[in-house]
């Protein structure tokens, strides 16, 4: 199974201020069809997580532009570049260029100083 | 609008079988690049991806736990049905339905359900 691992694990942010969140993955997520299977999700404190990122650096529909996705390979980050309150939760990245299975990173909770 | 709600108990008892239904609305199960999963989160823990079955009725199952699943759906219903054998009290979670549409956001989850929390229990 492919590991992902993220870091920092926990994350503190002023408001108005960056964010970087790097997530690293045990194998290439890049497929032969050119297309590189890694996600972000939010999950925000009691909701369901939601889909912020797909395919390394595209935004899913409503996303804020803050948020910004990159990367290739194994290593990736996903970058807030004004952090704002309603950002707070738990990030998680995700592979789904092996099935079975799709496997989660551990998360990185985000919160406001 | 797409929704997904997931229905099933909220207290098993070790050893007994769970039997978790996602009813979809929105979209449907036989749309070519469409599929369903089931991802469950400990609380206070990490997500975990579980089973997924796709248009096609093509079945994955969790390296780890796919001798415990069965993951099925019934297009006219808009339904998927996920059971797990032999709970455990390390099973207790709160277990999401999610769908995929391969032509919206790849291999990404888009719509999440609002997840079940199941404890497991004597």
């Amino acid at each position: 199974d492919i590991v992902m691992t993220q870091t920092p694990l926990s994350l503190s942010v002023t408001p108005g201020q960056p964010a970087s969140i790097s997530c690293k993955s045990s194998q290439s997520l890049l497929h032969s069809d050119g297309k590189t299977y890694l996600y972000w999700y939010l999950q925000k404190p009691g909701q369901s997580p939601q889909l912020l990122i797909y395919e390394v650096s595209n935004r899913f529909s409503g996303v804020p532009d803050r948020f910004s996705g990159s990367g290739s390979g194994t290593d990736f980050t996903l970058k807030i570049s004004r952090v704002e309150a309603e950002d707070v939760g738990v990030y998680y990245c995700m592979q789904s260029i092996q099935l079975p299975p799709f496997t989660f990173g551990p998360g990185t909770k985000v919160d406001i100083k | 609008q797409v929704t997904l709600r997931e229905s099933g108990p909220a207290l098993v008892k070790p050893t007994q079988t769970l039997t978790l239904t996602c009813t979809f609305s929105g979209f449907s199960l036989s749309t070519s690049g469409m599929c369903v999963s089931w991802v469950r989160q400990p609380p206070g823990k990490a997500l975990e991806w579980l089973a997924l079955i796709d248009w096609d009725d093509d079945k994955y199952y969790s390296t780890s736990l796919k001798t415990r699943l069965t993951i099925s759906k019934d297009t006219s219903k808009n339904q998927v049905v996920l059971t797990m054998t032999n709970m455990d009290p390390v099973d207790t979670a709160t277990y999401y339905c999610a769908r995929m549409n391969l032509a919206v956001a790849g291999k990404g989850f888009d719509y999440w359900g609002q997840g079940t929390l199941v404890t497991v229990s004597s």
